[in-house]
């Protein structure tokens, strides 16, 4: 079974650009959730996207936001970037069986210039 | 609201020792507790997980955590630490509510020759 896939890995934005990060979920899992890791803040959670639907949000500004296709595929995108959003994003999917166990993939690494 | 508490943000050992890394949870017993693996530039990986079914809990790699609820605690060890085992280690319980994870801030092992 293939794991979460996300692309790009790494990817330069100069401020004021946009951004928009992919995610492909573990096949057969419809919950998609989105983290910001920077190693001042550590592991902050952006948002929960479950059948299409956002489920669960974090506590980010309304520049990030994000979607879910109906076959369970995500993005995220960063909008008018500052240099505080560099950071690696990691997306995560689970089953449906809410064990809460979370399935990541390697991340993708975000420079603002 | 959960919360979870992982004492130390750096941890030193010197290879071949007994590695403990600390992990509290704040309040009632959560349904899944967990501890997480991530290796440079990677995402994270299930080292183990708490399910209920047993309050020692085997993971990969060696690892091995034990949930004592009298001290509200899932501290993670391994009795001999190897080279490869420098990393940085998350604890995480999921919330009851709606199994979101709740992180700790993380602990990097750090392995000495």
């Amino acid at each position: 079974k293939a794991g979460v896939t996300q692309t790009p890995r790494y990817l330069i934005k100069t401020r004021g650009q946009q951004v928009t990060l992919s995610c492909s979920p573990i096949s057969g899992h419809r919950s998609v959730s989105w983290y910001q890791q920077t190693p001042g803040q550590g592991l902050q959670f952006l948002f929960e996207y479950f059948s299409e639907t956002q489920r669960n949000k974090g506590n980010f500004p309304g520049r990030f936001s994000g979607r879910q296709f109906s076959n369970s595929r995500s993005e995220m995108n960063v909008s008018t970037l500052e240099l505080g959003d560099s950071a690696l994003y990691l997306c995560a999917s689970r089953s449906d069986s809410n064990t809460g166990e979370l399935f990541f993939g390697e991340g993708s690494r975000l420079t603002v210039l | 609201a959960q919360s979870v508490t992982q004492l130390g943000s750096h941890v030193s050992v010197s290879e071949g020792a007994l590695v403990l890394l600390r992990c509290n949870y704040s309040s009632s017993v959560p349904p899944y507790l967990f501890w997480y693996v991530q290796y440079p530039n990677q995402g994270l990986q299930l080292l183990l997980k708490y399910t209920s079914a047993a309050t020692l809990v085997k993971g990969i790699n060696g690892f091995e955590a034990e949930f004592k609820k009298s001290e509200t605690s899932f501290h993670l060890t391994k009795p001999s630490a190897h080279m490869s085992d420098a990393a940085e280690y998350f604890c995480a319980v999921s919330e009851w509510s709606n199994y979101q994870l709740i992180w700790g801030a993380g602990t990097k092992l750090i392995i000495k020759p």
